[in-house]
């Protein structure tokens, strides 16, 4: 089974929009974190935002905020305020401690914002 | 300054040819990482060592074959390239194995082409 789902390989949006990229996962280990990276077409894997399974509060970095649903295993990504620069491909990683601490990707959003 | 440093960034070689891939860290990090990403963007752990010992050794073949002389160093060696070695490999580092929270941070990726 997969342990990262993004169901949506390409999104749409408009400059200045708030979009939502979907993420869910399947883990049965109570101590999880969940993450966020942007990959932009230059390649490189820059971080966005962490969220803990023991976090009571949604985590929230600048213009980016995590949607954490622990009871529905669902870890959205909200971008606010969508700029040019946002367009890139987005992962959902999570990472369990039962299995050592090990990363699992999804296979990533494509996210492109328009003009 | 680079915290997670590859080289060479990319790399054309013929098919049967042996090839490395050096990677750095500066961030005193203990655990690195290689990452294989193929043409449709997956991102796959292939290893993972902690403190110059190998901890997370996936399903890869053993063409492949890590070293890690010291804890900033996490190379990787390739031998008899095939085609489907073709991908982007990154390197990544994180500071600790046991932190739960620590997110990694990627290298810029070396671009592979077996022709």
């Amino acid at each position: 089974a997969q342990k990262i789902t993004q169901t949506q390989p390409g999104m749409f949006v408009q400059e200045k929009e708030a979009v939502t990229l979907d993420c869910t996962y399947d883990t049965s280990d109570p101590s999880y974190g969940l993450f966020w990276y942007k990959q932009p077409s230059s390649g490189e894997m820059i971080f966005l935002i962490y969220q803990g399974s023991y976090d009571q509060q949604n985590a929230t970095e600048g213009r980016y905020s995590l949607n954490f649903q622990k009871a529905r295993k669902s870890a959205n990504l909200v971008i606010s305020a969508s700029q040019l620069g946002d367009s890139a491909m987005y992962f959902c990683a999570m990472r369990e401690k039962n299995t050592g601490n090990q990363f699992y990707f999804g296979t990533g959003t494509s996210l492109t914002v328009i003009p | 300054d680079t915290a997670v440093s590859q080289t060479p960034k990319y790399l054309v070689t013929q098919m049967g040819n042996d090839k490395s891939i050096k990677c750095e860290q500066n961030l005193g990090h203990d655990t690195m990482y290689w990452y294989k990403q193929d043409s449709k963007k997956f991102l796959k752990i292939m290893f993972s060592y902690n403190n110059k010992e190998l901890i997370i050794n996936e399903t890869v073949p053993n063409r492949f074959s890590p070293k890690s002389p010291d804890k900033a160093h996490l190379n990787l060696h390739i031998n008899s390239l095939e085609l489907g070695d073709s991908a982007v490999y990154f390197c990544a580092s994180r500071p600790s194995w046991v932190d739960s929270a620590d997110t990694q941070y990627f290298g810029p990726g070396t671009r592979l082409t077996v022709l």
